[in-house]
């Protein structure tokens, strides 16, 4: 099945510096798009969501840009911290036939390591 | 506080022992969904429940058993079928309509 995939497994930055954090999907029907951080033993937190009409939103220190002509996503932390440090996962949702909201397909993740 | 609430955090499990993980939630949505996460690795759907009495597979639901009585909680049984159990379970929530969904903090599982 179609599937999201990560470039980087591991990030390491040091802090104030700026993050980017990448994502390949491969279902072109995918229509929404969710980023989350996971610390260690915890559950995933919702950072950051953009739809596929969309090629750009921003959050507080965080900016999602969706490049649907290559299929990639990805996230870009300002000033990162050492409070950052966790795994980033990007996820997919292909709603098409408005049955599937919230059934995701998660990427591998990208451990972000943030020295201070 | 409102949030999704999963018990216990950790337990462990003998050969051929079917073990049930506790997911409630106070958020009042209506789909709920059971996630597996394995060592370095992303999340992968167990099942998952658009509303009371229903309920569908999601892409590794063998070995595995739900049940969606109420609209505030979602119990997983892992059955002796399932081979390697061992893993990190996600409960989660999203509201009616909704892409987004919120995760609880996780139930880890060891097969002894």
């Amino acid at each position: 099945g179609e599937s999201v995939g990560l470039h980087l497994p591991t990030l390491s930055v040091q802090e104030g510096d700026n993050s980017i954090i990448n994502c390949a999907y491969s279902n072109s029907a995918s229509d929404y798009f969710i980023w989350y951080k996971q610390e260690s033993g915890k559950g995933p937190q919702f950072i950051i969501d953009i739809r596929s009409n969309m090629d750009k939103r921003q959050g507080q220190r965080v900016t999602v840009l969706l490049n649907k002509t290559v299929k990639h996503l990805s996230l870009q932390i300002a000033a990162t911290q050492p409070g950052d440090s966790a795994v980033y996962f990007c996820a997919e949702n292909n709603n098409a036939g408005g049955t599937s909201y919230g059934k995701l397909t998660f990427g591998q993740g990208t451990i972000l390591t943030v020295h201070p | 506080d409102g949030g999704i609430t999963q018990s216990p955090k950790y337990l462990f499990r003998k050969e051929g022992q079917n073990v049930t993980l506790s997911c409630e939630q106070n958020l009042n949505h209506d789909a709920m969904y059971w996630y597996r996460q394995d060592p370095g690795q992303g999340l992968r759907l167990i099942y998952y429940s658009q509303i009371v009495n229903d309920f569908q597979k999601g892409d590794i639901a063998e070995g595995y058993s739900v049940s969606r009585e109420k609209k505030e909680s979602f119990p997983l049984t892992v059955t002796s079928a399932q081979k390697n159990p061992t893993a990190f379970y996600l409960c989660a929530s999203s509201g009616q309509g909704s892409h987004t969904i919120y995760f609880g903090e996780g139930s880890w599982l060891t097969v002894v």
